[in-house]
């Protein structure tokens, strides 16, 4: 089946400081991906859409000057957390697909703000 | 309220147990419906899609009530391996899914 990669699969940071994370579709081109959070015990929450070569489109809530997104090709993705918080720990997921098919989950990223 | 909700559990079953579990959404907007099952600290995997009519996969049987704006998922003869949390989640258009927190299980011997 589709493959997402996410990378990296766990990182820690200090306060104050940005992280990138990366996703990637291996074997299907995809012109719209998701990016969600998880925190521990709750559910997936969608943060935005990740749309290749146009703005991303983000959830009510989710401040897009601090989650930056860019799909600047049509297999890979970059959310950047910059200015990192303690708050910001949490496990990001991206996924690909859509359509009338299923969606493919990344490994997820486990984010760690010191 | 939440678009999805499904009770947290969890669910403590011994092997070879029939265990259901139900969710409702409250969008009925939504038009798609699926089981996903995510494994502690991975991401989800889809475990099946839910019909109206209903369908089985092997020891699972989903099924949905537009009316009701339910959803089930029942797993019979319950397996070890079957332990992890189970995700429902209702999806409006072909992009936005909407999850519910999801229904911890977990088989002992």
């Amino acid at each position: 089946g589709a493959v997402v990669s996410q990378h990296p699969s766990w990182v820690i940071c200090k306060s104050g400081t940005s992280v990138k994370i990366e996703c990637r579709s291996l074997d299907f081109q995809a012109t719209t991906m998701f990016w969600y959070r998880q925190f521990p015990k709750q559910s997936l929450m969608l943060m935005a859409t990740s749309n290749e070569g146009s703005k991303a489109t983000y959830e009510q809530g989710v401040e897009k000057d601090k989650f930056l997104i860019n799909h600047a090709s049509l297999t890979l993705s970059t959310l950047t957390v910059t200015s990192a918080h303690p708050e910001d720990s949490s496990f990001y997921i991206c996924s690909a697909g859509g359509g009338a098919s299923e969606q493919y989950f990344g490994p997820g990223t486990r984010l760690t703000v010191t | 309220r939440k678009e999805v909700e499904q009770d947290p559990g969890p669910f403590n079953v011994p092997e070879g147990a029939t265990v259901a579990f139900n969710c409702t959404y409250s969008n009925s907007a939504s038009q798609s419906f699926f089981w996903y099952r995510q494994d502690c600290r991975k991401e989800p995997k889809l475990l099946m899609s839910v019909y109206s009519s209903g369908n089985e996969d092997g020891r699972f049987t989903a099924q949905l009530n537009r009316a009701s704006q339910y959803i089930s998922l029942l797993i019979r003869d319950s397996k070890l391996s079957d332990s992890a949390t189970y995700l429902c989640v209702a999806r409006q258009n072909n992009n936005d899914m909407r999850f519910g927190a999801g229904t911890r299980l977990t088989v002992k011997p």
